[in-house]
């Protein structure tokens, strides 16, 4: 496509309800990022892919966060059991070289999804 | 581990004022460096970056100089429009690291 999008632009859950966020990346790019981003902050890295390999993890706050990508194109980030400080905007981004090879790459990102958990 | 510091807005400027926003890092290694842009209602975009010391990064009258011995990438712009009007945050990508690190944000709004 001709940009990273992302669906549902809003989210709307009860606390304890499961939520997936999906992200399409630019076609051809080759990884994939999950970031988060509370009101006020900065981004907040969660997860990265290269194709379809999960390549680091180590931003996902606990085990109720997942994500996958399983034909190295869209990814969905699945949210289990969520929890009211689970609400904040959540960011997709995608780059045409592989993170981690390529230091200076540019990611480009989508228009994110808002997740409100009440 | 590594780590970005900016500014806290919000900056609130007139038209054709001077811009800076300063960003300092915490980085093992040569970590490359950017700004990247959220317009209103948008995603995040890449404004500018910087690969290696000394580097200068610069797009649409906005500069920043890659500055290793103060560990520093301040944007600067030396005469801001409303259309300037947005939040912009530093970022850095270090060593073999994949994902981008970023700053908080500084929330940049330009009054006619």
């Amino acid at each position: 496509g001709a940009g990273v999008s992302q669906s549902p632009r809003y989210k709307v859950t009860k606390r304890g309800q499961d939520v997936a966020l999906r992200c399409d990346p630019i076609s051809g790019h080759v990884s994939l990022y999950w970031y988060r981003q509370a009101l006020g902050q900065g981004p907040e890295f969660l997860t990265y892919f290269n194709y379809e390999a999960q390549q680091d993890k180590s931003g996902l706050p606990n085990d109720r966060f997942s994500a996958e990508r399983p034909e190295g194109s869209i990814s969905t980030l699945t949210i289990q059991r969520t929890e009211q400080r689970d609400s904040a905007m959540y960011r997709c981004a995608s780059s045409l070289r592989q993170g981690g090879l390529a230091t200076n790459e540019k990611l480009f990102f989508g228009s994110g999804t808002q997740l409100s958990v009440l | 581990g590594n780590s970005v510091t900016q500014m806290e807005g919000p900056v609130t400027l007139s038209e054709e004022a001077f811009l800076t926003i300063n960003c300092t890092y915490t980085a093992t290694g040569y970590p490359s460096l950017f700004w990247y842009v959220q317009y209103p209602g948008e995603g995040l975009q890449l404004l500018l970056k910087a690969t290696k010391a000394d580097d200068k990064g610069s797009n649409k009258g906005f500069e920043a100089t890659y500055r290793k011995e103060t560990t520093s990438f301040h944007l600067e712009k030396g005469s801001v429009q409303v259309s300037d009007s947005a939040v912009y945050f530093c970022a850095l990508r270090g060593g073999s690291q994949g994902n981008l690190i970023f700053g908080k944000g500084t929330k940049l709004s330009v009054k006619p």
